[in-house]
This record gives C-alpha cells, structure tokens and sequence, in this order.
C-alpha cells in the first residue's frame, strides 16, 4: 500500500518566520500536487511537480519535487496569517490515481 | 468558469436510510472523481470515471455505495443503506489530462458533502 507521509503534522509560528513541511514516501510518483483547504472548503490546488529534481515558485511558495521522485517539500518565506490552513500533498499513482498525504495543519499567529 | 459544484452541502440521515450526493464537474473535463475523508484520516479514493464509463473503482468500501455518471457530466453517489461508518466528507474532483511529454494531471475539488449518519 502506497502512504505519504506529511511532516509536521500541526505547526504554529509567529507572521514573517519562514517554514518548510514535509511529504515523504518509499514510493515512486508519476506527479506530485500540493493543495491548500480551508475549513469548509475542498483542497484548492497550489502546484503540480511532475520531474524529479523540480522546483516551482509562487510568490513565497517554493516547492521541490525529489530527485527520484519519492518526496517533496514546501517551503514558505515570511509566513502571513492568510497562509493558514491544512496543506495537502498527493501523488499519482500512474496518471489518473492520487494517493493523499496525512496532512499538515498550519497556523501562522499575528 | 464555474468550478466543481457539490450537492448538497450537509447531510444528516439515520443509519438504514438512503443518501445521493451529487457531482457537477467543471465543463468539458472527462475525468471525474469521488474521495472520502473520515475523521482523523486522509482523504481517500474512491472511484474514478473517464465520461460514463467507471475506470477505476477499486476505492469503494462495499456494494452500499453506487456511483453513477450518466451522460458523462454530473455524476451521483448512492450510499443504500447508510451505516455509522459512512459518516465522512464525501470530496468529488474533474479534471482533464494535459498532454505533452509528460502528461499529467491536475485535479480540482469541490467543496465537498459532509455526511452524517446519526
């Protein structure tokens, strides 16, 4: 069975401090999305990284896809309270197949 | 353009009872999704359909719920009779594959049904 495993689960940091989360798996992905929900929401797509080694910027957003393709990261600089919320990754298993991540939970405090 | 519309928005029903969520995707995607989320878990697949025809439904707990895209544009989510378990939101997703030297795909949700089975 294939997991993503998302790091850390709950995190809370001050406006303007920089943060970076986590989504790791022994398994290989075709693609990998990052998504963004708010409560009452569904996930709002962010980013699609589909090469190993791949980094994609937005705004103060940076996210990389793994090398082989098995993990990714999300970088936020200068966090801002409308960054809070539940970050999502998934990753295609094949092209139409998305595994989900655990989830990290973000607060950024004014 | 409008996104992924979801029907309805809550619903409340008692366990045996009968429950049909609703999925408007976005106009012209194929591929149409159905996931779940139960609380305190990740959001899970349930099935996938390319215009009417069921591609993968290897998601679905049990023969309780049934999945329907008549016509290839909105598609339903019968959950007959509902249990306790079934409580969750139910999140529907389109999309439509871009193609080029690699291709993939990018799905976009809807705001999902939270069901409730009381």
């Amino acid at each position: 069975t294939q997991l993503l495993e998302q790091s850390p689960q709950f995190l809370s940091i001050q406006e303007g401090e920089n943060l970076t989360v986590y989504c790791n798996s022994s398994s290989v992905f075709s693609s990998l999305q990052w998504y963004r929900q708010e409560p009452g929401e569904g996930p709002v797509l962010l980013v699609t990284v589909v090469t190993g080694g791949e980094v994609k910027k937005l705004k103060r957003l940076t996210f990389q896809f793994g090398d082989a393709r098995k993990d990714s990261s999300l970088h936020i600089t200068a966090a801002q309270t409308g960054d809070t919320g539940l970050y999502l990754c998934a990753g295609a298993s094949g092209t139409y197949k998305y595994i989900f991540g655990t989830g990290t939970r973000l607060k950024v405090l004014a | 353009e409008a996104g992924v519309t979801q029907f309805p928005s809550h619903s409340v029903i008692e366990k045996g009872q009968t429950v049909t969520l609703r999925c408007d995707p976005i106009s012209g995607h194929d591929n149409l999704y159905w996931y779940r989320r139960v609380m305190g878990k990740e959001i899970k697949f349930l099935l996938h359909f390319v215009k009417e025809s069921k591609q993968d439904e290897s998601g679905m707990p049990n023969n309780r719920f049934l999945a329907e895209r008549t016509g290839g544009t909105y598609s339903t989510l019968k959950v007959q009779p509902a249990e306790l378990e079934d409580s969750g939101v139910y999140f529907c997703a389109s999309s439509q594959i871009r193609v080029g030297i690699l291709s993939y795909n990018e799905q976009f949700f809807g705001p999902g049904t939270r069901l409730t089975v009381l």
